[in-house]
């Protein structure tokens, strides 16, 4: 799997964008960007996927680099429940394939 | 919807004595089934994952076992807890299929051995 930098925090205003990037210079083609977060005590969740095109769901938009070497993971209207780790892991995400959590970066949205 | 449930939330057991810990997916059929744990400050290891009744790979050797008796239930034991199994354990589920699927996880277990 690729290896991934991302800031370890960041700060986010209440009900502002909260722009979280991630660099994964070393994607193979197949990898796909996958987007978790956990919070404190809880399982990991499932965000957000994309292999080279722009994502929005209904928690966050994902905007791939053309050169796929990063990503940014956008929550529009941040809230207090946001606050918690973001995970960004290039993976194929077949059976077997081990997810690898680094250390994400510690959202932090404060009021 | 699909949902997944583990059981129980936290745990505090001997060292020596047996383990069981159960989860259930409910809302699709014939999914990925996979046991994670993380140890305190570290990320997740993969420990066994299974694409049916009956199958279950291992990923590491060690101490545990899993087991798939039904389609969406998936058990992890243990004859005798080690002090190096304490941490917190993770049920996850895919989808079966073409393409990427992301794993979905439970709510996870926190074991602690004495």
């Amino acid at each position: 799997d690729a290896k991934t930098t991302q800031p370890p925090s960041m700060d986010c205003a209440e009900g502002r964008a909260a722009n979280l990037p991630c660099n994964h210079s070393t994607i193979s083609g197949n990898e796909y960007v996958y987007w978790y977060r956990q919070i404190h005590s809880q399982g990991p969740q499932y965000i957000i996927h994309g292999l080279k095109n722009n994502e929005t769901n209904e928690m966050a938009s994902l905007i791939i680099t053309e050169d796929r070497k990063s990503s940014t993971l956008i929550l529009p209207h941040a809230t207090l429940r946001d606050t918690a780790v973001y995970y960004c892991i290039p993976t194929t995400n077949n059976a077997g394939n081990m997810l690898t959590f680094g250390g994400g970066t510690r959202l932090m949205v404060k009021p | 919807s699909q949902t997944i449930h583990q059981w129980p939330a936290t745990l505090v057991q001997p060292v020596g004595s047996p383990l069981s810990l159960e989860c259930t997916v409910e809302g699709t059929s014939n999914p990925n089934l996979y046991w994670y744990r993380q140890a305190a400050g570290r990320g997740l290891q993969l420990l066994f994952y299974s694409v049916g009744i009956g199958q279950i790979s291992s990923e590491v050797p060690q101490n545990l076992s899993a087991s798939r008796p039904q389609d969406r239930q998936f058990i992890l034991s243990s004859k005798k807890l080690l002090l190096s199994d304490s941490g917190f354990y993770l049920c996850a589920w895919s989808r079966i299929g073409t393409g990427n699927q992301p794993q979905h996880f439970g709510d996870g277990t926190r074991l602690s051995i004495l």
